[in-house]
């Protein structure tokens, strides 16, 4: 199993460009998770699925987009990135809400 | 306001120290997280408790649900557990608070 992965691992976005990282799960969980990390903060919850069509907002949702039309699948859209942006981003994975979390690699993103 | 603070922020030890991180919060929680950060930023799920002890080879991990308490315990720690350690609690489906971390170093 390869577990959680995340494309790309690094990425340099210009203010205004969108983008859409992607993540993937190869353990057949249903519940899927993205955070972001910023320092001294901690991780926040952005978007969150508990299975495949249905998708609901975290803590911090704003500027961001999320489907989930596949299991494997869970990409997170940047509509319009802003420097505030700027943060490194993490997908878990895990088979209900309840049990341990799989976290991908992260994606380091800059937004200048 | 932090709803789940961890102590100490940073913590360094001599090889073979036993460690101990603690976390504590503020709010009524379905199960406490501890997770593992390594140097190159992946992040592990170590322990997930909802009551009592759980332990992983040198790892403990404990709760007092009275106390909104939890500590993370490293028995004969070695330089390889040098990390930061997360503290998450969930408090309901989709709400997840998280500790800051604590960064740990353990010197040969």
């Amino acid at each position: 199993n390869a577990g959680v992965t995340q494309t790309p691992k690094f990425q340099v976005l210009k203010t205004g460009q969108s983008m859409t990282l992607q993540c993937a799960q190869d353990m057949n969980h249903e519940y899927m998770s993205w955070y972001r990390q910023d320092p001294g903060m901690g991780l926040r919850l952005i978007h969150y699925s508990v299975g495949a069509g249905i998708t609901d907002q975290g803590e911090v949702p704003n500027g961001y987009n999320v489907s989930r039309s596949t299991t494997e699948d869970f990409p997170l859209r940047l509509l319009s990135a802003a420097p505030s942006q700027t943060s490194v981003y993490f997908c878990a994975s895990s088979y209900g809400g309840q049990e341990t979390q799989y976290f991908g690699p992260g994606t380091r993103l800059l937004v200048l | 306001k932090n709803e789940v603070e961890q102590s100490p922020q940073n913590l360094t030890a001599q090889e073979g120290e036993f460690i101990t991180i603690n976390c504590s919060y503020s709010v009524g929680i379905s199960a406490l997280h501890w997770l593992q950060q390594h140097p190159g930023g992946g992040i592990v799920s170590l322990f997930m408790l909802s009551s009592g002890k759980k332990k992983h080879g040198r790892l403990i991990a404990t709760i007092n649900i009275q106390e909104k308490h939890s500590s993370l315990h490293i028995t004969a720690s070695h330089p390889r557990d040098s990390a930061v350690y997360i503290c998450a609690v969930r408090v309901n489906f989709n709400k997840f608070y998280f500790g800051s971390g604590t960064k740990l170093n353990v010197k040969p």
